[in-house]
């Protein structure tokens, strides 16, 4: 089963206005990550935050971190049609005694379409 | 250079056939990974190389057979695949798996591979 869970699946917006997209997860974690994915390529990766930190910066995408929830929302703001893409969180699962598992589990994304 | 790159991007072959997929970085990362992807689907670990030993198995069929030959290239060799191993073979580095913990990873385009 998958580690991270977002919501929502699915959202169309038009250029200019804000996308929010939210991760939930289950275990432990060092770090939360988010990827996008364009139809069919690889990934890239956006923005890491440690486990440590409450919210990050990059640009146009603001990263929060919420471990007490075990959540994390993306945020992307003064959308363009470029940002249309799947976006997937993935996490870092941290056994008890706090060492890595040594991999990234990914949550099932979010689809963004952003209409011009 | 931050690039991974992948060969080939696509693939058909019979279920007979046996054939690899090749991946190579050049930036001094010492984790690699092969993942798989079904569309509309997050992506899969499958393998882990770290210094170029296996070092996670995510209890792939044996008709998937990983190899790491140097620091900068990973393989995967397929034999007798069946229909439903049809999808993108994503591969990917990282710095380490530093302390255990999880960094960014870099992934390459995919390869798209059809099971005939």
């Amino acid at each position: 089963s998958q580690q991270g869970e977002e919501d929502p699946q699915a959202l169309s917006i038009q250029e200019g206005e804000n996308a929010t997209m939210n991760c939930s997860y289950k275990t432990s974690i060092n770090n939360l990550q988010w990827y996008r994915q364009n139809s069919g390529r690889g990934l890239v990766h956006l923005i890491l935050i440690r486990s440590n930190e409450r919210e990050k910066h990059s640009g146009r995408l603001r990263v929060t971190l919420d471990t007490s929830k075990k959540s994390s929302s993306l945020l992307i703001t003064a959308s363009r049609a470029a940002d249309t893409a799947s976006y997937f969180c993935a996490t870092d699962g941290r056994s008890a005694g706090g060492t890595s598992y040594g991999k990234l589990t990914f949550g099932q994304g979010t689809i963004l379409t952003v209409h011009p | 250079d931050t690039e991974v790159t992948q060969t080939p991007k696509h693939l058909v072959m019979g279920m007979t056939n046996k054939k690899s997929l090749k991946c190579e970085q050049h930036m001094g990362h010492r984790a690699m990974y092969w993942y798989k992807q079904k569309a509309k689907k997050p992506p899969e670990l499958m393998f882990v190389y770290s210094y170029e030993k296996l070092s996670i198995n995510e209890s792939v069929p044996s008709r998937f057979s990983p190899e790491c030959p140097n620091s900068s290239l990973l393989n995967l060799h397929l034999h007798a695949l069946q229909p439903e191993d049809s999808a993108l073979y994503l591969c990917a580095s990282s710095q380490s798996l530093l302390q255990g913990k999880q960094e960014t990873q870099y992934f390459g385009p995919g390869t798209r591979l059809l099971v005939l």
